[in-house]
């Protein structure tokens, strides 16, 4: 079975930082594109980053310069490390891999960043 | 970036009815368009891909079609579990993005 588990959310002061991981488990880890998606409290779905089985990596304009995603194939994690942090990336952060060949499933439960 | 809108907002249905969800493209997509559900206080789960394939697992009560700039999900008869959020996104291009979302909601 599947699984991705978020790990290393919280509360972080306007213009601070912090990593997401995001462990993977139940398939072949580097034979995946791996994805960030981001829900602020009460909006809807905004896709962040991701990241292909080559390391080619893709950004949003919202975040990019500012985010970096990473994928380590030894120890099936993937990464967020966010840097300037604002009240607008306030949200609930998802993992998920890739599937058919651009789409997003499975998605971890979601890790909370709130950023105050 | 491509915009895509959702119709209606919110769909008030009662178990057994038939739901009709629409999300419109700002451009062409052609068939790179999938659905997605998601629950209060769960993850988003892939519905359909590609327009009209449903994901593994899928009951077959749920199907999509369209191409270009409009499609459609239906749901042919709403079991209880099926009250929830769904968003349409595309994977044309960079960015992909998402819909605003249609609530399905209990009449």
């Amino acid at each position: 079975e599947v699984q991705l588990l978020e790990s290393g959310g919280g509360l972080v002061q306007p213009g601070g930082s912090l990593r997401l991981s995001c462990a993977a488990s139940g398939f072949t880890f580097n034979n995946f594109d791996m994805t960030w998606v981001r829900q602020a409290p009460g909006k809807g779905l905004e896709w962040v980053s991701t990241i292909g089985t080559t390391s080619i990596t893709y950004y949003a304009d919202s975040v990019k310069g500012r985010f970096t995603i990473s994928r380590d194939n030894s120890k099936n994690t993937m990464y967020l490390q966010m840097n300037s942090l604002s009240a607008e990336d306030t949200a609930v952060y998802f993992c998920a891999k890739g599937v058919y060949q651009g789409w997003f499933d499975p998605w971890g439960q979601g890790i909370l960043v709130t950023v105050s | 970036e491509i915009v895509l809108t959702q119709s209606p907002v919110t769909l008030s249905l009662s178990p057994g009815e038939r739901a009709t969800l629409s999300c419109r493209a700002s451009q062409s997509v052609s068939s790179s368009l999938g659905w997605y559900q998601q629950k209060p206080g769960q993850a988003p789960r892939l519905l359909i891909y590609d327009a009209s394939n449903r994901a593994t697992g899928i009951p077959a009560r749920f199907s999509g079609s369209g191409s270009g700039t409009d499609f459609t999900l239906t749901i042919s008869s709403l079991e209880p579990e099926d009250f929830a959020v769904y968003y349409c996104q595309h994977r044309s291009n960079w960015p992909p993005t998402f819909g605003q979302g249609t609530k399905v909601e209990i009449k």
